[in-house]
């Protein structure tokens, strides 16, 4: 079946850092890929989405990068701020139709001032 | 973007009993999805809600138990029937909506069922 892993522990970074966070899919080949940030108490929020045939997407401080070899995404936070601390989720588009979502299970990040 | 309320943003309900949840969207979209993310879990979809037809649902989830309403094009109710505390979970409505060239999926801010 679909599965999809990121990082289980939480991240810890000091503020000014770059941090980064790791989403690997097994038994799909998605058309694209999101990222979401959720803040406790509050529902997802959407990010940025890469399709798969980019590689890097950029979006102010954010950075994502897609490879489908090895079925893997990276999402960077540069210059990382207090702010920025909340839970991040990848998700792959069930059947690339729009709306049937599967999550990973969230990195959960820190950034300490 | 698309806001989305729900309501009731939370409650504590007694084992047995049903609670209807009420998603409501500012924007006409034909598909709503249900969600649940239960503590310490990431999101699970539940079904998808299609106007003007039945809802369609996910694997481990049946009407019975959640029960779906979409009266009109911006609005719909999921129903948790005949509660257990394994249903504790935070419930979230979501819509994706076309920006531009890209689809963009919206979380209702979600409601925090614990039962007892």
């Amino acid at each position: 079946s679909q599965k999809i892993e990121q990082n289980s522990e939480a991240l810890n970074i000091q503020e000014g850092k770059t941090a980064t966070l790791t989403c690997n899919y097994t038994n799909y080949s998605p058309a694209y890929l999101q990222w979401y940030r959720q803040d406790p108490g509050r529902g997802p929020v959407f990010l940025l989405l890469i399709r798969e045939n980019e590689k890097e997407k950029r979006k102010e401080r954010l950075k994502v990068t897609f490879d489908t070899t090895l079925k893997q995404s990276l999402f960077h936070i540069t210059a990382s701020q207090p702010a920025d601390s909340a839970t991040y989720l990848c998700a792959l588009d069930r059947d690339n139709q729009g709306g049937k979502l599967i999550f990973g299970q969230g990195t959960e990040l820190s950034v300490k001032p | 973007s698309a806001v989305i309320s729900q309501k009731p943003s939370r409650d504590i309900c007694q084992r047995g009993t049903s609670l209807t949840i009420q998603c409501q969207v500012d924007s006409q979209v034909t598909m709503m999805f249900w969600y649940r993310q239960q503590p310490g879990q990431s999101l699970t979809l539940i079904a998808t809600a299609n106007q003007g037809s039945e809802a369609t649902y996910e694997s481990g989830f049946v009407i019975d138990k959640f029960p779906i309403s979409r009266p009109n094009l911006t609005f719909s109710t999921l129903t948790v029937s005949n509660m257990s505390p394994e249903d504790s979970s935070i419930y979230l409505c979501s819509v994706a909506l076309f920006r531009g060239n890209q689809e963009t999926q919206y979380f209702g801010p979600g409601t925090r069922l614990l039962v007892l």
